[in-house]
């Protein structure tokens, strides 16, 4: 299953309302999980299941979608929101990410 | 609080081998099914390989199957991949990440912060 994401980067300005879309090859549910890189640091799991935030991620992220089309919002960009955001498919082996969208403030 | 620290990370001849190590501690490690995800420099991230808690199932992708092998030994709380024949692809930075159930869902909830291999003469 490929993962195709949209941009690949963009720029915005503190307070902005910003979304990355990510796209599957094909049908895979809601089964999306979307991922936070920032520099030098580990990845971590912002949003499971396609809209499901991890405990402890702040509430201006949210994700949509099902089915081949999906989202995430950041609705109000803060400074340290600057990181790679990759989309994840969990539908079926091998596991496939998505080439990442950078988020320049 | 999780922490998964990788190592073994080495400049590496082609068709060479390497094995990488993943130490895992603030967690009850056998209960979980952990993977190894790699980043080539500046590409995405590709899964290359998981374990169910117990190590009664092992998967990979058609890309590294028959060259990489993971491994745990839940009583040292460590993971392992084996790295044989080694390429220049797979020159990438190798992490360690865990899932939040006993069996692979795909599902990556805490990873570490890496570990680099490079493949090349």
């Amino acid at each position: 299953i490929y993962m195709t994401q949209s941009p690949s980067s963009l720029s915005a300005s503190v307070g902005d309302r910003v979304t990355i879309t990510c796209r599957a090859s094909q049908f895979i549910s809601s089964s999306l999980n979307w991922y936070q890189q920032r520099p030098g640091k580990a990845p971590t799991l912002l949003i499971t299941r396609s809209s499901s935030l991890q405990s402890g991620v702040p509430s201006r992220f949210s994700g949509s979608g099902s089915g081949t089309d999906f989202f995430l919002t950041i609705s109000r960009l803060q400074p340290e929101d600057s990181a790679v955001y990759s989309c994840q498919q969990s539908y079926g082996t091998p596991w496939t990410f998505g080439q990442g969208t950078k988020v320049e403030i | 609080e999780v922490h998964l620290l990788e190592s073994g990370g080495d400049l590496v001849q082609p068709g060479g081998f390497l094995r990488l190590s993943c130490s895992a501690s603030g967690f009850t490690f056998s209960s979980h099914a952990m993977n190894w995800v790699r980043q080539a420099p500046g590409k995405g991230l590709e899964w290359v390989s998981g374990i169910s808690s117990s190590d009664e199932s092992t998967y990979y992708p058609d890309s590294v199957k028959g060259r990489f092998t993971i491994s745990r030994a839940n009583s040292k709380n460590m993971l392992y991949l084996q790295l044989n024949n080694l390429r220049a692809e797979d020159t990438a930075v190798y992490y360690c990440a865990r899932e939040p159930y006993y069996d692979t869902t795909g599902v990556f909830d805490y990873w570490g912060l890496g570990t680099l291999v490079i493949v090349s003469s």
